[in-house]
């Protein structure tokens, strides 16, 4: 059974501290791996979609890094702030006919102000 | 920026009656899955769509599931007579292409309840 994994489950870190998160998933048939941030009541957002060893990818101050080798992706926070407060989720998608996303059991992130 | 939409976002059900949940996709977009998260659980597929034929279903999938899309822009989730363990949020997803380094767009969900 395909399994993806995130830790921490949750995570209380107080305003401007730098945070990171994993996500691991099997390294063998390896595509691609999807990160989404979801805030409640929202849509998941897409953040990043990473596809080759060793990318590193940067939207403001969330960044990832990815190896396919070890099967793992590191998302990174940078002087987190209370609007970062979300689930992020990692994804991969798995199976030729539709590329459905296996999920991850999400990440947890509360920024105090 | 094109979004999903999904409708309503919250449906509360007696067991054993049907609901349809309702999802518009990105209009250019030719692939359409449904998920659903059960709480404190992970995210799940259950089904995809595409060229108006499931292309791959869960084994959550049942016959009690059915997916439609009835004109050019609504795609539909029926679940025919609901059970407790129906009760999830569910989402819609589309995606322009069937690639894994495709992005998956997701509407907000709908949270469906069942008593």
């Amino acid at each position: 059974i395909l399994n993806v994994e995130q830790s921490p489950q949750s995570l209380h870190v107080q305003e401007g501290d730098s945070t990171n998160f994993t996500c691991s998933f099997p390294s063998s048939n390896f595509y691609a791996l999807h990160w989404y941030r979801w805030e409640t009541a929202k849509s998941p957002e897409a953040l990043f979609v990473m596809t080759l060893n060793g990318d590193e990818k940067k939207k403001g101050r969330i960044s990832a890094t990815l190896n396919t080798k070890e099967g793992y992706s590191y998302l990174y926070i940078k002087g987190s702030q209370p609007e970062d407060s979300a689930t992020y989720l990692c994804a991969f998608p798995y199976g030729g006919a539709t590329n459905k996303l296996i999920f991850g059991t999400g990440t947890l992130l509360a920024v105090q102000p | 920026e094109p979004e999903v939409t999904q409708t309503p976002s919250h449906q509360v059900t007696q067991m054993g009656q049907e609901v349809i949940l309702r999802c518009v996709p990105i209009s250019n977009h030719l692939y359409f899955y449904w998920y659903r998260q059960i709480l404190g659980q992970k995210v799940e597929f259950l089904v995809s769509f595409y060229n108006n034929e499931i292309s791959e279903k869960s084994e959550i999938f049942d016959d009690q599931f059915s997916v439609e899309r009835p004109d050019g822009s609504n795609f539909t989730l029926k679940i025919r007579s609901t059970k407790l363990e129906d009760s999830a949020m569910y989402f819609c997803a589309s995606s322009e292409w069937l690639v894994g380094s495709y992005e998956q767009y997701f509407g907000p969900g709908t949270r469906l309840t069942v008593t």
